[in-house]
């Protein structure tokens, strides 16, 4: 089976900062990862996602992600984040055979701040 | 398109009532799912179909969940009798088969159960 932790529940910037939202996964087999989006009052959105070959994703409105089997993440990046980047990041996890499912980890809060 | 689907958006009922909500997923998708987002637990798959049919209903928490889908384009998931525990936001998402594995989310189901 697999799980997802996701480090920090909230993490507030101000605008035009860096920020990195961290998620690490445990598997015993090979893992497809996600990372989805949750605006107010909407439903998941896709972000990114990682299935094979180069470990560097890059995704939708400027965020990218790596993929790190070492040390089992995927920590999502964005060199400078916008008031409309305020949501709810979660990232996911299935494996191969059962990629229908994916497991959720608990989300991140990203908070900016002007 | 109009993406997936999802009614009533909100829903408050009384305790030992029947609810049922309803999704329709995006035309030519295979894939239909349904998930319960809650502060607790976080986001959970219930149960999904693939062509109409149930693959996975570990997640249904207890009898008193149900869900079916009658054809391509519908689905409900019913609860009776609701609970107040049952109250959370539930989501239908539907997947293409060649869609690389991205889940199209709809806008959810706020449920209150008093």
């Amino acid at each position: 089976a697999q799980s997802v932790t996701q480090l920090d529940s909230q993490v507030p910037v101000f605008e035009e900062a860096p920020v990195e939202l961290r998620c690490n996964y445990s598997s015993s087999v090979s893992v497809y990862l996600f990372w989805y989006v949750q605006y107010p009052n909407q439903g998941l959105q896709l972000l990114l996602k990682y299935l094979s070959g180069s470990t560097l994703v890059k995704g939708i409105n400027g965020f990218e992600a790596e993929f790190n089997k070492s040390q089992t993440s995927f920590h999502l990046r964005k060199p400078s984040v916008h008031i409309s980047d305020t949501a709810e990041y979660f990232c996911a996890v299935s494996a191969p055979r059962g990629a229908q499912k994916l497991v959720f980890g608990q989300g991140t809060r990203l908070t900016i701040n002007p | 398109d109009a993406g997936v689907i999802q009614s009533p958006r909100h829903e408050v009922t009384e305790m030992g009532q029947e609810v049922t909500l309803r999704c329709k997923p995006i035309s030519g998708h295979d894939y239909l799912f349904w998930y319960r987002q809650t502060m607790m637990r976080g986001l959970e798959l219930l149960i999904y179909f693939n062509n109409n049919v149930p693959i996975d209903d570990s997640g249904m928490p207890e009898d008193r969940f149900s869900a079916k889908m009658p054809n391509a384009s519908f689905s409900t998931l019913k609860i009776q009798p609701s609970e107040p525990r049952d109250s959370a936001v539930y989501f239908c998402a539907s997947r293409g088969d060649r869609s690389s594995y991205e889940q199209y989310f709809g806008p959810g189901t706020r449920l209150t159960v008093t």
